[in-house]
């Protein structure tokens, strides 16, 4: 079946450090493949979406790029600060299915 | 720009309690979803709405009911409560059929169980 991995459960850096967190997926269909952020206190919130068709998102700094040889999607910042400490989930959507299936997350930590 | 409100957003319950938690989105969107974040865990789905009229289970449905009573409101009822059960229910909207789509989440409902 359908499936993603995001072994990383805790990720602790300094400012200004590089970041990459990855996720692995398995399916027999076209993926769309979604990273979001969530906040102390507060919902999950998209940070990128990346499809088939641009293979790569950017936002707040933030750069999603998909792989499809080695079915793996990664999420990237050159330059973490304090205020990226979140919890990092990336998320699989197969064809025009309504589901997402969710990676368990993984807690970014950034020491000042 | 669109919110999705979740009510209560702390419920404190008894063990065998039956709990009833509220979201009401008005981004107008045709699918709502209702999750359960356990601490340190994923996002596992409890029950999702495609249409108004339709009812889905996801993946953690036993021990729970869901209603749909309008495209923009989405109920969602522990049948019964577990002792010492905590967790976070976050409820989650999205565009509609022919996705997938960004889904939007409200702020969660915090449940504890004494």
């Amino acid at each position: 079946g359908d499936s993603v991995t995001q072994k990383q459960g805790q990720v602790t850096l300094s400012e200004d450090d590089f970041l990459f967190i990855n996720c692995t997926y398995s399916t027999t269909t076209y993926p769309t493949l979604f990273w979001y952020v969530q906040y102390p206190g507060q919902g999950p919130q998209l940070l990128l979406k990346v499809t088939t068709a641009n293979n790569k998102g950017i936002s707040r700094g933030f750069e999603a790029t998909y792989d499809k040889g080695t079915t793996s999607f990664h999420l990237q910042k050159a330059s973490v600060q304090e205020s990226d400490s979140a919890v990092y989930f990336c998320a699989l959507g197969v064809g025009d299915n309504s589901k997402l299936i969710w990676g368990l997350g993984t807690s970014l930590v950034v020491n000042p | 720009g669109g919110i999705i409100t979740q009510t209560p957003k702390f419920l404190i319950g008894q063990e065998g309690q039956k709990l009833t938690l509220k979201c009401q989105q008005n981004f107008n969107h045709d699918t709502m979803y209702w999750y359960r974040q356990d601490s340190g865990k994923g996002l596992r789905l409890i029950y999702y709405s495609i249409t108004e009229n339709d009812l889905q289970k996801g993946d953690l449905s036993e021990g729970y009911d869901a209603s749909r009573e309008k495209k923009s409101s989405f109920s969602l009822t522990v049948t019964s409560a577990q002792k010492n059960e905590m967790a976070v229910f976050l409820c989650a909207s999205s565009i509609g059929l022919g996705g997938p789509y960004e889904q939007y989440f409200g702020p969660g409902t915090r449940l504890t169980v004494l």
